[in-house]
C-alpha cells in the first residue's frame, strides 16, 4: 500500500519568513495530493493542492510543487504570519482506489510574531 | 449546517462498552470515508463509501469495527468491546463525486476516550 513519509516534524520561524514542508510517497498509482490544515482541536481543512499532471500550482502565500519522478511534493509558505501557526498534513491519493487518502504524520509549525 | 456534523463531540467508555459514532455527510455528498487520528498522528483510513455500498473496509482493525451507511447519507461508526487502544479522535469526511482526487470536508471529529 502507499506509505507517506513527511518532514519536518515540527518547523519553527519568525514571522515574515518562509516555510516549506516535504512529503515522500511510495505508491506511483497517486495522483491527488492535498495538504490540510489543522489547528488545535479542530477539522482538517483543505489549504491547497495539486494533480499528478501539473507541476506547480500557486495560491496566494501558498504554493505546492510536485515531482512525480522523484515521487514527492513540497508546500511553501512565504510571508509566515502568526495564524499560519497549525499542523500541516499532506496527503496522497490514488483515484483509482476508490479516493482512499494516505496521510503524512504532520508538521506542527508555528510562527514567532 | 452545511458542513460535515459529527456525534457526539466527546465519548468516555469503559473498557468494553459498545459505542456508536455517528456522522452526518454534506447533502448531496456521495463519497464518505472514516478515518482514525491518533493523538500526534495524521488520519489513518478506516472504511469508504459510495452512496450506501461499502466499497473498501481494509482499514477497520478488527471485526469490533463495523460501519454502515443504510439509505446513503448519515454514516454511523460502531466499536464493539472497546479496548483502550481504541482511543483516538475518529473522523468523518465526505466528498461530491464517487472515488477518489476530490477535497474531502471533514467533520470536527469524536474524540474517544476508553478507560
Amino acid at each position: 500500500g502507499e506509505n507517506v513519509e513527511q518532514h519536518p516534524s515540527t518547523l519553527s520561524v519568525q514571522e515574515g519568513d518562509s516555510a516549506v514542508i516535504k512529503c515522500t510517497y511510495s505508491d506511483s498509482a497517486s495522483n491527488y495530493f492535498p495538504w490540510y490544515k489543522q489547528e488545535l482541536g479542530k477539522r482538517p481543512q483543505l489549504i491547497i493542492d495539486i494533480r499528478s499532471n501539473v507541476g506547480e500550482k500557486k495560491d496566494q502565500r501558498i504554493a505546492v510543487t510536485l515531482n512525480k519522478t522523484a515521487k514527492h511534493f513540497s508546500l511553501h509558505i512565504t510571508e509566515t504570519q502568526p495564524e499560519d501557526s497549525a499542523v500541516y498534513f499532506c496527503a496522497a491519493t490514488d483515484g483509482a482506489n476508490a479516493g482512499k487518502s494516505t496521510f503524512g504524520d504532520g508538521t506542527t509549525l508555528t510562527v514567532k510574531p | 449546517g452545511a458542513g460535515v456534523s459529527q456525534s457526539p463531540r466527546y465519548k468516555v467508555a469503559k473498557r468494553g462498552q459498545d459505542v456508536a459514532l455517528r456522522c452526518d455527510p454534506i447533502s448531496g455528498h456521495v463519497s464518505l470515508f472514516w478515518y482514525q487520528q491518533a493523538l500526534g498522528q495524521g488520519p489513518e483510513f478506516l472504511t469508504y463509501f459510495q452512496n450506501e455500498a461499502q466499497l473498501d473496509k481494509s482499514g477497520l482493525p478488527s471485526d469490533r469495527f463495523f460501519a454502515e451507511r443504510p439509505e446513503g447519507s448519515v454514516s454511523t461508526l460502531k466499536i464493539q468491546r472497546t479496548q483502550q487502544e481504541d482511543s483516538a479522535v475518529y473522523l468523518c469526511a465526505s466528498s461530491y463525486r464517487p472515488g477518489g482526487g476530490e477535497k474531502l470536508f471533514f467533520g470536527s471529529g469524536t474524540q474517544l476516550s476508553v478507560l
